[in-house]
């Protein structure tokens, strides 16, 4: 049974950059919720996918967007980075919309410049 | 928004000693699920326990979902127990996941 991957595990960009992050989901899930972790602070849910489609969003802006893939991976994209966009991205599988348990990836630590 | 609570925010303990980590939430959930926080940020996952007591090893938790809170008990603690433990809860008309705050952990040697 393969985990939850994300790529990549670091990464550098200017303000005003566009960014994207990805994510494999485990094996058999079919839903991929997105969180920004600033240093010393709790996950915050970004978004939620399932079969494709967004299910739920947290406070984030438009600039903040996603897709899903027929494989279930998914895409974190961020336009317009800003200095407070520094954080570490989780990805999280879990079997069904709002049910079973969360499985997260090692993360994508963005530093913006 | 549901709003969840983690207490005590920070712990520090003799190796050996045993903790215990609550967490509040606001409304009903019918998801919540524990983690640790491992030093290179990784999110590993401890129980998912909506209701009820589950056990494994020296960890154990409960939910008592009527009253609207969870608990994690940690026995005999090791210096390897040190880290964060996050709390997070859903519900089924909301679908946003929410986190507590985290409880930071150290236990000395």
């Amino acid at each position: 049974e393969t985990g939850v991957t994300q790529s990549p595990t670091h990464l550098i960009k200017t303000r005003g950059q566009q960014v994207t992050l990805r994510c494999s989901s485990q094996s058999g899930h079919n839903t991929v919720s997105w969180y920004q972790q600033a240093l010393g602070q709790g996950p915050q849910f970004i978004f939620q996918y399932y079969r494709e489609e967004e299910n739920g969003r947290g406070n984030f802006p438009p600039r903040f967007s996603g897709l899903q893939f027929p494989n279930y991976s998914s895409e974190l994209n961020v336009n317009a980075l800003e200095l407070d966009d520094s954080a570490l991205y989780l990805c999280a599988s879990s079997p069904g919309l709002n049910t079973g348990e969360l499985f997260f990836g090692e993360g994508s630590r963005l530093t913006v410049l | 928004g549901i709003q969840v609570e983690q207490s005590p925010p920070d712990l520090i303990l003799q190796e050996g000693a045993n903790s215990t980590l609550r967490c509040n939430f606001s409304d009903s959930v019918n998801n919540l699920q524990w983690f640790h926080q491992n030093p290179w940020g990784q999110l590993i996952n401890l129980f998912y326990i909506p209701s009820g007591t589950k056990q494994n090893g020296r960890l154990s938790a409960t939910t008592v979902a009527t009253e609207r809170y969870s608990l994690l008990y940690i026995s005999s603690s090791q210096t390897t127990d040190s880290g964060v433990y996050f709390c997070a809860v859903s519900m089924n008309r909301d679908d946003k996941i929410i986190f507590g705050k985290g409880t930071r952990l150290h236990i000395l040697p």
